[in-house]
């Protein structure tokens, strides 16, 4: 089944300790999205890969990158893990279909600790 | 810049009880307008989206919803719950314009006691 993976699905880290999540498709969207989602709230967007064009949101902090090698993969890089970045990181992708009609597909996300 | 209500946090229904969540958005554009459900421990799923035409719109596991232009609304209905749709509802809006941003209402917790 075409689907979007997240690896690792559970991610511990240290405290000021990079760490990269990484995301894949079978989908062959050319689309991808990472979103943080905290406890209790809704999913906020980091910043997305049209292509291989990088579009980062305003207030995504400088601590997070992103790397797209090709159009299956795209990796979440946290350079300076804070306890405030401990949370569920969510992947989803999408087929640009003009009009903003696109429908985003989420992957399982990886829960990343921070010690 | 676009923002979604989600005026219920937490909704606790007994099973085969009707279900209305309501959704508001803030866009005076065209929209795109969605409904995710996320069950406990699994990730995010299209419950069912509206992009144009019937505003009455069928999705999976017998939920609907209806856009209603004049009020900015997007609300999830139910016939009959089951114990099984406890998940968190996510109503999410995509504007034409936008740059791919899709915005997220801040969630509803339903609760279906059997």
């Amino acid at each position: 089944d075409a689907m979007v993976i997240q690896n690792p699905r559970y991610q511990v880290t240290q405290f000021g300790k990079p760490v990269t999540l990484s995301c894949s498709q079978t989908l062959n969207h050319n689309v991808m999205y990472w979103y943080q989602q905290k406890s209790s709230q809704a999913p906020k967007l980091l910043f997305h890969y049209y292509d291989k064009d990088f579009n980062n949101e305003a207030d995504t902090p400088d601590n997070f990158q992103s790397r797209r090698p090709n159009t299956s993969f795209c990796f979440l890089d946290i350079r300076s893990p804070g306890l405030g970045d401990a949370a569920m990181y969510l992947c989803a992708t999408s087929r640009d279909a003009g009009q903003g009609r696109e429908t985003q597909y989420f992957g399982p996300g990886t829960r990343l600790l921070v010690l | 810049a676009q923002s979604v209500s989600q005026h219920n946090h937490h909704v606790i229904l007994s099973e085969a009880a009707s279900l209305e969540l309501g959704c508001n958005y803030s866009y005076g554009g065209t929209v795109n307008l969605f409904w995710y459900v996320q069950y406990p421990g699994q990730h995010l799923q299209l419950l069912l989206k509206y992009f144009s035409g019937d505003p009455l719109v069928k999705g999976i596991k017998g939920f609907e919803a209806e856009f209603i232009k004049s009020k900015f609304s997007f609300n999830l209905r139910k016939p009959s719950v089951q114990w099984s749709d406890t998940a968190e509802y996510f109503c999410a809006v995509l504007s034409s314009g936008s740059a791919r941003q899709l915005t997220f209402g801040s969630g509803t917790q339903l609760t279906v006691l059997p």
